[in-house]
């Protein structure tokens, strides 16, 4: 029962490198997020996918891109990496919005 | 602008006492809530929801209360437990949302003290 994996756990980069998030679910979900968590200020959609092909923007998108490989894949990237983008990224899935998201255990990031 | 506050950041209770955590909304648009909490170096996880038709959900320990005419729910916790020391996220779901696009709380650092 794994869930939602995320990988890495733990990333250090520079100002301007770029790196993916990776983030797969076996629960058979339809739908995908992105969210980020910052000190005080709760969690932050980045992007989500409501069905396999379809990403769209959520309240926070900007220096980021998506990819909706599968059902089963939900990728984040990073094309070049700011100071602004340390924080704890999440992934999660749902199958439908009322049912409540199924988190994984997050990827912490640190822009220096 | 916030459209779920939660404005207390952190509670401490005695164990064996009642936590009430709160939650306030601004969209009167919102069809479901939900509360989520976290542990240190893990991601939230889903503890209770309630859909906007109703007013009370029970699970054990744990009852959501929402009053619609104040856009106001609640979290109680009985009795409390040291093992529900975590943050609490309270989450809301538009009527209409794309797939649920919900909308998160800061949250509240519940302590609860042995």
């Amino acid at each position: 029962n794994a869930g939602v994996t995320q990988t890495p756990k733990f990333q250090v980069l520079k100002t301007g490198q770029s790196m993916t998030l990776q983030c797969a679910q076996d629960m058979n979900h339809n739908s995908m997020y992105w969210y980020r968590q910052d000190p005080g200020m709760g969690l932050r959609l980045i992007y989500y996918s409501a069905s396999e092909g379809t990403t769209d923007k959520g309240e926070v998108p900007n220096g980021y891109n998506v990819s909706r490989l599968n059902k089963r894949e939900f990728s984040l990237r990073l094309e070049s990496a700011a100071p602004s983008q340390t924080s704890v990224y999440f992934c999660a899935s749902s199958e439908a919005y009322n049912y409540g998201y199924t988190f994984g255990s997050g990827t912490r990031l640190t822009v220096v | 602008d916030q459209q779920v506050k939660q404005n207390s950041p952190s509670l401490s209770v005695q164990e064996g006492r009642i936590s009430i955590l709160n939650c306030d909304y601004t969209n009167s648009m919102f069809d479901y809530f939900l509360w989520y909490k976290k542990y240190p170096a893990e991601g939230p996880t889903f503890l209770i929801s309630i859909s906007s038709i109703k007013d009370k959900n029970e699970d054990g320990r744990f009852t959501v209360f929402l009053n619609k005419s104040a856009k106001h729910l609640s979290l109680h916790i009985v009795p409390s437990q040291p093992g529900d020391s975590a943050v609490y996220f309270c989450a809301a779901s538009p009527i209409g949302g794309s797939q649920g696009n919900l909308i998160f709380g800061k949250g509240t650092k519940l302590s609860v003290k042995p």
